[in-house]
């Protein structure tokens, strides 16, 4: 199975209303970044957080990470219809090696 | 972002034959990555490299080598292209001030 894994695969609100997406990984971390991918572009770097972060914020992007779980969400406030894309999860550990979940595809209804 | 291009864009090739994509960085960076991406999924390693001739494998390294000869250069070649290896191909750099990591534009092959 992979490594790393978000959930829900899929999700679907209105616009103003908030998105969360959680993401798992299974091995010790440096650190776990979050990403933006638009139908059929590029990956887009959102943020990311520390092994020893608890809790950042950007912007309308709040990420957390529970290092005891090996899990981590990040939660959009105030969605806008321009946020429908897919969005990925990679833990990266301290030999550099990255893994990435399957990602969730977020629609945001105008 | 990070000064990273990737060539060709696009390319069509036969089964069997040989193919090589380039991944072309400005800013030096240490570690550099090629990812594959399948639709609907995310992207699985390949192999990746933390300096000049020095690289690893990632999660579907089979079929697949790699080389880096320049810090700013990262070639990923496919000896005998097969069409499972049909994908989208991304280069990636993990900044060496804050670990970010940062994507190319991505080459579509198509092994037919």
């Amino acid at each position: 199975s992979q490594q790393g894994e978000e959930d829900p695969q899929a999700l679907s609100i209105q616009e103003g209303e908030n998105a969360t997406m959680n993401c798992s990984y299974k091995t010790s971390i440096n650190n776990l970044q979050w990403y933006r991918q638009n139908s059929g572009r590029g990956l887009v770097h959102l943020i990311l957080i520390r092994s020893n972060e608890r809790e950042k914020h950007s912007g309308r992007l709040r990420v957390t990470l529970d290092t005891s779980k090996k899990s981590s969400s990040l939660l959009i406030t105030a969605s806008r219809a321009a946020d429908t894309a897919s969005y990925f999860c990679a833990s990266h550990t301290n030999a550099g090696k990255s893994t990435f979940g399957d990602g969730t595809t977020l629609t945001v209804k105008p | 972002d990070a000064g990273i291009t990737q060539s060709p864009r696009h390319k069509v090739t036969e089964t069997g034959t040989p193919v090589t994509l380039r991944c072309h960085q400005t800013e030096n960076h240490r570690y550099m990555y090629w990812y594959r991406q399948d639709p609907g999924h995310g992207l699985r390693l390949i192999h990746y490299s933390y300096g000049v001739k020095d690289t690893d494998k990632g999660e579907v390294s089979d079929g697949y080598s790699v080389s880096r000869s320049k810090t700013e250069d990262f070639l990923l070649t496919l000896e005998s292209a097969t069409s499972s290896q049909t994908s989208v191909y991304f280069c990636a750099i993990v900044r060496d001030t804050d670990y970010e990591q940062y994507f190319g534009p991505g080459t579509r092959l198509t092994v037919t």
